[in-house]
C-alpha cells in the first residue's frame, strides 16, 4: 500500500457519459497529480494541485477537470466521455510540491473503459 | 512532442547478467531525471534519481549514468534478478514539480 488511494480500481461506462475519479493523497501531502496512460503510452501528465490550488495544467482536454478539496484529497471528473478516452488514469502525491527531488507517490490507478 | 524518449518498448536479460535501459531528453532545461518500477495492477514506484550536476548515482544494484551533452541516461542494473522484471518509465523536471516520463521499457529477466 504506497498510502495514495485511488477509486474506483475500475470502471466501465458509456460513450457520452460523465465519470469522477477519486484520489487521497498520503498523509501529509500537499500536491495532487493526475496522469493518463493510454495503451502503449507513456505517462501523460494532466494536472497538478498544490493545497487547493490548480499548479500547474499538462494536455488536459476541455472535457475534463479537476478539484482539491479543503482535506486534500483529489477528483478527476471526464465528461462527454469517448472511446479514446479509455485508459488508465493515476494519480500520485508529493510532499511540499518537491515531487521531483522525493519522487512521486502513485496510486494503483483507475482503469476507465468507455465501451 | 515527446520530450523524453525511451525507443527500446522491451528488453529481455539473462539473470545474473547486466540490464541496460536507456533514455533521451530533448529539452535542454530538464534539470532532474529519476527512474520509476511498474508492476502490472500497481502504480509506478520511484527508484532512482540524478541531478543535471552529476554524471553518475549508484544505489545497490541499480546505477544512472546521465550525459549531458548527449542529452542521455541510462539504469544499469547489475545484476539482473527476475523480480526486477516490469516496465522502468524514465522521467524528468525542469525545475517545476512537474515529471515528465517517457514511454516505458518492459524489462524481462528469464532465468
Amino acid at each position: 500500500d504506497s498510502g495514495v488511494t485511488q477509486t474506483p480500481k475500475h470502471l466501465i461506462t458509456a460513450t457520452g457519459q460523465r465519470v469522477t475519479l477519486r484520489c487521497s493523497p498520503r498523509s501529509g501531502d500537499l500536491s495532487v497529480y493526475w496522469y493518463q496512460q493510454s495503451l502503449d503510452q507513456g505517462l501523460q501528465f494532466l494536472i497538478q494541485y498544490y493545497n487547493g490550488e490548480e499548479r500547474a495544467k499538462g494536455n488536459i482536454l476541455e472535457r475534463f477537470s479537476a478539484q482539491q478539496f479543503p482535506d486534500l484529497h483529489s477528483e478527476l471528473n471526464l465528461s462527454s466521455l469517448e472511446l479514446g478516452d479509455s485508459a488508465l488514469y493515476f494519480c500520485a502525491s508529493s510532499a511540499g510540491g518537491f515531487g521531483q527531488f522525493y519522487g512521486y507517490t502513485f496510486g494503483s490507478g483507475t482503469r476507465l473503459t468507455v465501451v | 512532442d515527446q520530450q523524453v524518449k525511451q525507443n527500446s518498448p522491451s528488453l529481455s536479460v539473462q539473470e545474473g547478467r547486466i540490464s541496460i535501459l536507456n533514455c533521451d531528453y530533448t529539452n535542454s532545461m530538464f534539470d532532474y531525471f529519476l527512474w520509476y518500477k511498474k508492476y502490472p495492477a500497481e502504480g509506478p514506484t520511484f527508484l532512482i534519481s540524478i541531478s543535471s550536476i552529476k554524471d553518475k548515482n549508484e544505489d545497490g544494484r541499480f546505477t544512472v549514468f546521465l550525459n549531458k551533452s548527449a542529452k542521455h541516461l541510462s539504469l544499469h542494473i547489475v545484476p539482473s534478478q527476475p523480480g526486477d522484471s516490469a516496465v522502468y518509465f524514465c522521467a524528468a523536471s525542469d525545475n517545476t514539480d512537474k515529471l515528465i516520463f517517457g514511454t516505458g521499457t518492459r524489462l524481462q529477466v528469464f532465468p
